[in-house]
């Protein structure tokens, strides 16, 4: 089976950094996806890792390691519209896409 | 080029009553995938099809739900029967082959159903 965790929730301030964390437990991994979801809305792709290491596009980075099962998502020069939910998912040699619960992110001024 | 279509928007259903959801995939996609959000919760994986075939229905509830993606036209998911516990956003995705390591997932707006 697969198991993919990301915290619930978390609150930061406008202009900050933030780090959103993400492990996951799967057989035949095939790659990890962070995706943006805004309330209401659909799920848009930010960023993949293949490999481990940083992944660096724009004021988005995220970061892999496939020995430990864990990737994290880092969003500087946070802004008010960076509230949303930000979804982890894992990809697998079965050819789909298994999401974790999604971290919902508050951005206050 | 438009992205991935879903309609209705939003579905309000008495309970019994069924539930037709449809989704064209983008230009080009011929893999879709459909997944449930119930309110504040993730994406769960429902069903993955290629054109007439069903990949992998291991997401799908075993009665009252139902996926085709036939040779022409739109996939539809189908619930028969409905309850109040099917009340949920379901967002179909598509993708142009079997997802690989580099492959996103695009996704429509979404079907909302409300059961009543």
């Amino acid at each position: 089976g697969q198991n993919i965790d990301q915290p619930t929730e978390m609150t930061a301030t406008e202009g900050a950094i933030v780090q959103i964390n993400c492990t996951y437990q799967t057989s035949g991994f095939n790659g990890l996806f962070w995706y943006q979801q805004h309330a209401g809305e659909a799920p848009t792709f930010l960023s993949y890792n293949v490999l481990d290491g940083l992944e660096e596009k724009g004021r988005f980075s995220s970061f892999l390691s496939r020995s430990k099962g864990y990737s994290y998502l880092l969003l500087k020069e946070l802004q008010m519209k960076d509230s949303a939910s930000y979804l982890c998912a894992v990809n697998t040699n079965a050819g789909k896409s298994t999401f974790g619960d999604g971290t919902t992110l508050t951005v206050k001024p | 080029n438009a992205g991935v279509m879903q309609n209705p928007r939003h579905l309000v259903r008495r309970r019994g009553q069924e539930a037709r959801l449809r989704c064209s995939p983008m230009k080009g996609h011929s893999h879709v995938y459909w997944y449930r959000q119930l309110p504040e919760e993730g994406l769960k994986f429902m069903v993955y099809l290629q054109k007439e075939n069903i990949i992998d229905e291991s997401g799908m509830p075993k009665e009252r739900f139902s996926a085709e993606f036939p040779k022409e036209g739109p996939s539809i998911l189908r619930i028969q029967q409905v309850v109040r516990g099917d009340s949920a956003a379901y967002f179909c995705a598509s993708s142009p082959g079997r997802l690989t390591n580099t492959g996103e997932l695009f996704f429509g707006e979404g079907s909302r159903l409300t059961v009543l």
